[in-house]
């Protein structure tokens, strides 16, 4: 069975300053990696995902992450956050076996916020 | 762009008594998910439904939990005998599932209360 590890729960930030939140996983075989944002009042939204090929993928938003397969890590980063990234950010794995299709795991969750 | 909906928006049930949250896909997806999070934990995976059958589920998806798709539109997550700790916000996702890649798209959510 898969699980996904996110260190940082809250993490502050003040605008244009740069951002990494830490996602580990721990699987036996072959993933998929997502990160998932949640906007207050608002659903699930995807802001990337890997499933293979170049490890460093862009997403929405500026977002991007990097696959080290190695650490079995696929952190987030944005070079510049903005007030508007304040959020839910959520880290996900599924096996590659499956493509997308199966059940995700996701990790807690780090609550993002950004002082003006 | 199109939408995963569902309703109600909130439930609140008194322990023993029935549920059943609804889910509008995406039109032609054909991979229907739910997912439930209890307040301060992480989001979890119950059940995966394909072909008009379950195709995955969690040790968390026990016999007082049942999906169907009875129209052909909605996706109903039915809880049988609720407990206080099936309070929770449920999701349910969807999958068009015909590309390698594809990509699980969120509801809203369902925010359960069981009294």
């Amino acid at each position: 069975a898969q699980s996904v590890s996110q260190h940082n729960h809250h993490v502050i930030l003040s605008e244009a300053a740069s951002l990494e939140l830490g996602c580990n996983y721990s699987y036996g075989g072959t993933v998929n990696l997502f990160w998932y944002v949640q906007y207050p009042g608002q659903h699930l939204q995807l802001l990337l995902k890997y499933f293979s090929g170049d490890p460093l993928v862009k997403g929405i938003k500026g977002f991007e992450a990097e696959f080290i397969k190695s650490k079995f890590s696929f952190n987030l980063r944005k070079p510049s956050v903005q007030w508007s990234d304040t959020a839910e950010y959520f880290c996900a794995v599924n096996a590659y076996s499956g493509g997308g299709a199966d059940g995700l795991t996701f990790g807690k969750g780090t609550h993002l916020i950004i002082q003006p | 762009e199109p939408e995963v909906t569902q309703t109600p928006s909130h439930q609140v049930t008194q322990m023993g008594q029935e549920v059943i949250l609804r889910c509008v896909p995406i039109s032609n997806h054909l991979y229907f998910y739910w997912y439930r999070q209890i307040l301060g934990q992480k989001v979890e995976f119950l059940v995966s439904f394909y072909n008009n059958e379950i195709s995955e589920k969690s040790e968390i998806f026990d016999d007082q939990f049942s999906v169907e798709r009875p129209d052909g539109s909605n996706f109903t997550l039915k809880i049988r005998s609720t407990k206080l700790e099936d309070s929770a916000m449920y999701f349910c996702a969807t999958l068009d599932g015909t590309r390698f890649t594809d990509t699980q798209y969120f509801g809203p959510g369902t925010r359960l209360t069981v009294l």
